[in-house]
């Protein structure tokens, strides 16, 4: 068990429908990642927040949008989702942001189908 | 815009042999992580390599970092079946701390 945590472990949702994804640090961890993971693309980088300002964008979609709370719990928000969203998302955390060292712990993710 | 390829894609291996999974990547970076994954699990992280000429143990598992030749292995001694997963390495570019996933390679261990 890494401590970071996501909700929920599942979801089945129709397209053009809008789901929110949670995901909860390891207590201290600064930096949050957002990951997806398909059949086709394999895990691409999605979004990084760090201390509640985004810090790092990679390949995600328009439709697509996250947020860092100040308790630092993460939400990644998708909306008109369409059939080729389905995929395993996972949020990661680290310690800091910019150090030496990052070790990013994964979350046990979110299985996302879109029928 | 950094690539980062693994080989083999796919590896059946007898218990007790040896063999390495290689992971190179197309960008100087000094930062290089391996994950395992089981099916349908999530990542759990089993090395961090932070500098050239870097080697870390863990078990039955190896793993070294070479940067002159943006090259890293992962290397299994004496597999077991219990190392069966899917091994990914990560590279990220120093500063920029998205991590770039390599292909993954799935690891079947046959008895």
């Amino acid at each position: 068990d890494s401590g970071v945590t996501q909700t929920p472990k599942h979801l089945i949702t129709a397209t053009g429908q809008r789901v929110t994804l949670r995901c909860s640090p390891r207590s201290g961890d600064l930096s949050v990642y957002w990951y997806q993971q398909s059949l086709d693309q394999g895990l691409q980088f999605l979004i990084q927040y760090y201390n509640g300002e985004e810090r790092a964008k990679g390949n995600i979609l328009e439709r697509f949008s996250a947020q860092q709370f100040p308790d630092l719990h993460s939400e990644l928000n998708l909306s008109s989702l369409e059939l080729g969203d389905s995929a395993l998302y996972f949020c990661a955390s680290s310690v800091d942001w910019g150090s030496s060292y990052n070790e990013q712990f994964f979350g046990p993710g979110t299985r996302l189908t879109v029928l | 815009e950094l690539k980062v390829e693994q080989n083999p894609l796919f590896l059946s291996m007898q218990e007790g042999k040896n063999y390495t999974i290689y992971c190179n990547y197309s960008t100087t970076s000094d930062r290089l992580y391996w994950y395992r994954q089981d099916p349908g699990k999530s990542l759990e992280s089993l090395f961090v390599l932070l500098s050239n000429g870097a080697v870390k143990q863990e078990g039955r598992l190896m793993a070294s970092l070479d940067t002159k030749a943006r090259l890293s292995t992962l290397h299994i001694t004496a597999a077991v079946h219990d190392l069966s997963a899917t091994y990914f390495c990560a590279v990220d570019q120093g500063g920029n701390e998205k991590l770039t996933f390599g292909t993954g390679t799935r690891l079947t261990i046959i008895p």
